[in-house]
């Protein structure tokens, strides 16, 4: 059954503490992104992948760090340098280019809280 | 950057009325405009999207409009069923094939 495995589904962090969402993919697409979800302010993209060992920065970009090892997987990582990390954080993947080949696939996402 | 806006926040409507939500952008580079539907705790999923050189699009209830002159872009459901109550959002292409989504519209629709 292909598609987008997030883990975990929920998440509890102490303030300081780093902390690593996973995103898995067995739809062999070429492209991954991050989102962050907050209630009134939509999808806002943190990080994305379009090859192997390559990422960009996406518009909130800061407080978080990707790594692009294999083509099935982008794991995110919350640093305690975030300053406000509680979120629902959603991952997505595309066949290529977004313009090309259009639809974006989610995961089903992490919720992340702070104490 | 491109910047999305998404218009109403909520939206509520009678079974079988019709329902509009409107989104206005900003570059007038962007040429690919999905829309998303969001139910309660699932995932979003792309439903109908447009590319710049179509005016309007339908499939079965569900069609979209684009104005480029204006640069905004409309989603339109006619006979609305409870099963259209979710939260859906608009978005638009930057240059660097990045999607910019708009804040998002709650519907409910009402038996």
């Amino acid at each position: 059954d292909g598609g987008i495995t997030q883990s975990p589904k929920y998440l509890f962090r102490k303030e300081g503490q780093n902390v690593t969402l996973s995103c898995e993919q067995n739809l062999n697409h070429d492209a991954m992104y991050w989102y962050r979800q907050d209630p009134g302010q939509g999808l806002r993209l943190i990080y994305y992948s379009q090859i192997v060992n390559d990422f960009q920065k996406g518009d909130i970009a800061e407080g978080y760090s990707v790594s692009r090892e294999k083509k099935e997987s982008f794991p995110l990582t919350v640093t305690s340098a975030q300053k406000n990390p509680t979120a629902f954080y959603l991952c997505a993947s595309s066949i290529g280019g977004l313009v090309d080949t259009g639809e974006l696939f989610f995961g089903e996402g992490s919720r992340l809280t702070v104490l | 950057g491109e910047n999305v806006e998404q218009h109403p926040s909520t939206l509520s409507v009678q079974e079988g009325d019709s329902a509009v939500i409107k989104c206005t952008y900003s570059d007038s580079a962007s040429n690919y405009f999905p829309w998303y539907k969001q139910e309660l705790g699932k995932r979003p999923q792309l439903i109908i999207d447009i590319r710049s050189n179509v005016g309007e699009k339908k499939d079965q209830r569900i069609a979209v409009t684009l104005n480029k002159t204006a640069k905004h872009f409309s989603l339109h459901i006619t006979e609305t069923q409870p099963e259209d109550s979710a939260v859906y959002f608009c978005a638009a292409i930057t240059g660097f094939q990045k999607l910019v989504f708009g804040t998002g519209t709650r519907l409910l629709v009402s038996p």
